[in-house]
């Protein structure tokens, strides 16, 4: 078990293009979050998934944003013609299914939008 | 609205004391808290948890309480050691939002001083 997994590590794109984040939870767990932290704040819940079900999205989460976990494993990231309001850091995080199962992060994706 | 609140973003300590963070939230649909450690360049990481069935929880040097009639919670270390320093952050969630849904405070910056 090497915890949650996030890639890449730092990303640095300009405004209007797309880009993507990838997520890899501990294998044991089948829920996982996005979430996004910006200087001097909290983290921020964006979305999360049971298996390959996403069951809860945030306002926070605009349409040019989408998050997939395909067969219930990894998940993926999108957003679609950045902005640099966009740039912060994005947390993935992983759990089990109890209710009061602590969550677990990965160290993130650093966003940059020129 | 600032569910939960930390309203100290730093605190400086000596190395063998006591430290003691505090966090404040005003839902009162929360039901199990949860403090996180952040050191640069890293995902947070979890320390301790506590539902509201409890008032107390204590795991080594880390204790937490809660006060659920003043909706208030602390973290206590004792002693404070220097790898302590970091970015502690308190957690909440209820089963109303999702019991998966954290919402964090904005963190307190911890520096333990040898």
């Amino acid at each position: 078990d090497t915890g949650v997994s996030q890639n890449p590590r730092h990303k640095i794109t300009k405004r209007g293009q797309n880009v993507t984040f990838r997520c890899d939870p501990i294998s044991e767990h089948n829920r996982l979050y996005w979430y996004r932290q910006t200087l001097g704040q909290g983290p921020e819940f964006l979305t999360y998934f049971q298996n390959e079900a996403q069951l809860e999205k945030s306002r926070l989460l605009s349409d040019r944003f989408s998050a997939e976990r395909p067969k219930g494993s990894f998940s993926t990231l999108e957003i679609q013609r950045t902005e640099q309001g966009d740039s912060a850091m994005y947390l993935c995080a992983s759990s089990l299914s109890s209710d009061y199962s602590p969550l677990h992060f990965g160290n993130g994706t650093r966003l940059t939008v020129t | 609205d600032q569910q939960v609140k930390q309203n100290s973003p730093s605190l400086s300590v000596q190395e063998g004391r006591i430290s003691i963070l505090n966090c404040d939230y005003t839902n009162s649909m929360f039901d199990y808290f949860l403090w996180y450690k952040k050191y640069p360049a890293e995902g947070p990481t979890f320390l301790i948890s506590i539902s509201s069935i409890k008032d107390k929880n204590e795991d080594g040097r880390f204790t937490v309480f809660l006060n659920k009639s003043a909706k208030h919670l602390s973290l206590h270390i004792v002693p404070s050691q220097p790898g302590d320093s970091a970015v502690y952050f308190c957690a909440a969630s209820g089963r109303i939002q999702g019991a998966q849904k954290l919402v964090f405070g904005q963190g307190t910056r911890l520096t333990i001083n040898p």
